[in-house]
């Protein structure tokens, strides 16, 4: 089983629409959840953090379930420019000079049409 | 707002021979990574560093590769022998050494290396 497993699209959406990607984990023992976004042949850039709260950065909503071992993220009103691969991320329990690798899955292809 | 950065971008180079990517990570974080990906594949981590010193490793880091912050700004990546799998975008990350909630991992643009 993979360790981070994601649908890899590609999702083809109209501008203005809502869009959701989901994401499991393998490894109950995870401790820390992101989304980051990468454009095509570009560094993964941290979108946004995820706590088990479930938070909002403007256009963006994320949610974790840890029962479940899933992670969403949720994008309204769909711009041009969001067009990328988002790639769901995980990684350890922050301990003093512990593990840190974080663990990204393949990511799903977002394509934002006119 | 302060990056990473890494030299070269791209680099070509014969199978067998040596490369060094070299990387400046933030100037305040304490924790170096090098990553890699394979086109078309997802990120991978390889390595971290702290303190001089590597904290982890994955099992791709084998005996060809090796990390050293030669002074005080610099942070490479050594592979000795490449092969033609060594062909990928490799990305050098840094961190502050926090102990406690989140902890947000800067990459750089990454180096293209192609082995021929």
């Amino acid at each position: 089983r993979k360790e981070v497993e994601q649908d890899p699209g590609p999702f083809n959406v109209p501008e203005g629409a809502t869009v959701a990607f989901n994401c499991t984990y393998s490894n109950s023992a995870s401790q820390s959840f992101f989304w980051y976004r990468q454009d095509c042949r570009k560094e993964p850039k941290l979108l946004m953090s995820v706590y088990s709260s479930g938070n909002e950065d403007g256009r963006f909503t994320a949610q974790l379930n840890r029962a479940s071992q899933y992670i969403s993220l949720l994008i309204r009103d769909s711009k041009l420019s969001d067009s990328a691969t988002y790639l769901c991320v995980v990684g350890p329990l922050l301990m003093d000079t512990g593990r840190r690798a974080l663990t990204f899955g393949s990511g799903t292809r977002l394509q934002v049409q006119p | 707002e302060p990056e990473v950065t890494q030299t070269p971008s791209h680099q070509v180079t014969q199978m067998g021979q040596e490369v060094i990517l070299r990387c400046v990570p933030i100037s305040n974080h304490l924790y170096f990574y090098w990553y890699r990906q394979i086109l078309g594949q997802k990120v991978e981590f390889l390595v971290s560093f702290y303190n001089n010193e590597i904290s982890e490793k994955s099992e791709i880091f084998d005996d060809q590769f090796s990390v050293e912050r030669p002074d005080g700004s610099n942070f490479t990546l050594k592979i000795r022998s490449t092969k033609l799998e060594d062909s990928a975008m490799y990305f050098c990350a840094s961190s502050e050494a926090r102990t406690s909630g989140g902890e947000t991992q800067y990459f750089g643009p990454g180096t293209r290396l192609l082995v021929l």
